[in-house]
């Protein structure tokens, strides 16, 4: 089935550093989606894209739609010890259009040393 | 007040045992889902529900049956209960106007004995 390939896997940083992380997939994608994870949690929606090119930001969170529609990253900027969690990508492909189905990548465990 | 919410957050039960899991949603989405995330954290798309009608199944064993009495509910039925059935499971809705974002519940972690 499709997949998402997001990395890293894990980051473990120092506070105040800026963070960047990524998804990739294989087939063309018409809706990309960040998500926070935190302990004992669901996801929470963080940043949504519509458009190929399009760049959005929440606070300190950056998140572009990759213009080959294969791609996004998210960017923290100056990050503190509550960005502690698991990151996840999801998408939606063209052909799931009808459906509202999400694919997830497989996270980014984010530590954030004070 | 909860915009989704499911029930129970914690589910220890025996092998064999037959559970449901309760999801509500007050945001006025005519769109919900099952998704459960495995040990690995990975989550994956089980069943999706619009205004009561079942649009995707994702080859789940058919020990998993769903139900939607109405477009503000999706309940999660197991029968038979099964070790590798252990996992956390989220309820999600999102509106059905072309655009996917999806808001989650809680979970409900499920721990088969």
């Amino acid at each position: 089935g499709q997949q998402l390939n997001q990395s890293p896997q894990s980051m473990f940083i120092q506070e105040g550093e800026d963070v960047s992380m990524n998804c990739t997939s294989s087939s063309i994608f018409n809706t990309w989606l960040w998500y926070k994870q935190d302990p004992g949690e669901g996801p929470v929606l963080l940043i949504a894209l519509y458009k190929a090119g399009e760049l959005t930001s929440n606070g300190r969170l950056t998140a572009q739609f990759g213009i080959t529609r294969k791609d996004s990253f998210l960017n923290i900027s100056a990050s503190i010890p509550s960005d502690v969690g698991i990151y996840f990508c999801a998408g939606r492909s063209e052909g799931s259009s009808n459906t509202g189905k999400l694919i997830f990548g497989q996270g980014t465990t984010l530590q954030v040393k004070p | 007040d909860t915009a989704v919410s499911q029930t129970p957050k914690y589910l220890v039960t025996q092998m064999g045992n037959d559970k449901s899991i309760k999801c509500e949603q007050n945001l006025g989405h005519d769109t919900m889902y099952w998704y459960k995330q495995d040990s690995k954290k990975f989550l994956k798309i089980m069943f999706s529900y619009n205004n009561k009608e079942l649009i995707i199944n994702e080859t789940v064993p058919n020990r998993f049956s769903p139900k939607s009495p109405d477009k503000a509910h999706l309940n999660l039925h197991i029968n038979s209960l099964e070790l590798g059935d252990s996992a956390v499971y989220f309820c999600a809705s999102s509106s059905w106007n072309g655009y996917a974002e999806a808001f989650f519940g809680q979970g409900t972690r499920l721990t088969v004995v």
